[in-house]
Parts: C-alpha cells; structure tokens; sequence
C-alpha cells in the first residue's frame, strides 16, 4: 500500500501558542487529504476534508479559524492548531486518497501526530 | 448522518479462543465496509468489504459484509496475545469520506 508520513509524530507545547502538523504522501499523489481527531478510549472524528489547491471543507462543530488547512500540493498538507489549549491535545491523524473511482476508494493512514497542550 | 455501531465494545477472551466482533450501519451512498485494527498508533487496515455474502480471508482474520441487513462481522479464530487491540470498523459513503464506528477493545489473555 502506499506510504503517508506525518510530523511530527508528537508535540508538547504552552497554551495560546500554534502548533503546525505535516502530512506527506511518499510514494503517490493525494488528490484528496482528510484531517481526523482522536480522543483517548474514542474513535476516530473526521475534522475536514482537503483537495488539493482549494478550501478544506469542515465537518460540523470544527472551527475552520481555530484549525487551518493547507493543501497545496499533491504531496503535503498542513493542519496548523491556532492559540492551542489544553482541550485541544489529542491524537491526530491523517490520511491520503488517489484520484478517480479506485483511488477515492482507498484512505492510506499517517502514523499520527500525538499533541499535548500545558 | 451516517452511523456505524460495533458490539461488543470491550471484549476479553483467553488465547485460545474464537472471537465475533460485529458492526451494524446506516449509511448514504454506501460504497465500501472497512475494518481495521489499532493498537497505540494509526489504525492499521485488515479488510475492505463491497459485495455482499463473499467472505474475505486473511490468517486467523476474517470478514463477512450483509448488505440487506446492514452488518459485518469480524472473525479471529486461535487468537494471540498480539491480537489484543482495539478494532475499529468504518464505512465509506458519500463524498468518499469514512464514518467510524466506537470500536471494540479486544484483550486477549495468555
């Protein structure tokens, strides 16, 4: 299957700073990047869906100003937590699908970005 | 809104032993059933289901989808300690985007 990376993998940080996480597609194009949020003992809660060189769309209950997305090539897309606090930590995670009907059938998983807000 | 419910949520069973995990779900446009497993990373993917009645295989793992009753089942048969994870079962629907279910949290015992 192909390869999605992410980074970091884990992130400590002060509350009221911003906190950038990265999520790459090594071995393919990812036409399409969806952004999840996990909580502990919870499943996984999409967060918004990213097409390549448009505006993610977000799910409803996730503020677009507080979690910014960029997608802005075929490879890479940002999730960058703004003014980050303590109920912001979780695990987050990404994953990256292809182009047309096979492609959008399949979601390859990022290891994850475990975040912790002081 | 697309929904997907597992039973049991926790389950705890000795090596050994035969396992039923189950997944019900209602869901627009469905176009595929998954099942993965997680330990303490990123779900890990075990099986893609689309077609009714047709049984996926893989070692001691598999999955069977019900398309008229909107259900799945998991099977792992001699299971390990290394089984021991939380599987988790979504559904691939409108928009291509995955709706999951809570999971079920396996423990197996030596």
């Amino acid at each position: 299957g192909a390869v999605v990376s992410q980074h970091p993998s884990r992130v400590i940080c002060k509350s009221g700073t911003s906190v950038k996480i990265e999520c790459r597609s090594l071995d393919f194009q990812a036409t399409t990047m969806f952004w999840y949020r996990q909580f502990p003992k919870q499943s996984l809660m999409l967060m918004a869906t990213s097409n390549e060189g448009s505006k993610a769309t977000y799910e409803q209950g996730v503020e677009k100003d507080k979690f910014l997305i960029n997608h802005a090539s075929l490879t890479l897309s940002t999730l960058t937590v703004t003014s980050a606090h303590p109920e912001d930590s979780s695990f987050y995670i990404c994953s990256a699908s292809g182009e047309g009907d096979k492609g959008r059938n399949e979601q390859f998983f990022g290891p994850g970005t475990r975040l912790t807000v002081l | 809104e697309d929904k997907v419910v597992q039973s049991p949520l926790s389950l705890v069973v000795h090596e050994g032993d035969t396992v039923t995990l189950n997944c019900s779900y209602e869901v627009t446009n469905f176009r595929s059933l998954l099942w993965y497993k997680q330990e303490k990373k990123a779900p890990t993917f075990l099986f893609m289901l689309t077609s009714s009645g047709i049984e996926k295989k893989s070692g001691r793992l598999s999955s069977i989808l019900d398309k008229k009753e909107l259900f799945s089942i998991l099977n792992i048969t001699a299971t390990q300690t290394g089984d021991s994870a939380v599987y988790l079962c979504a559904t691939l629907g409108s928009n291509y985007k995955l709706t999951f279910g809570k999971g079920t949290l396996l423990t197996v015992n030596p």
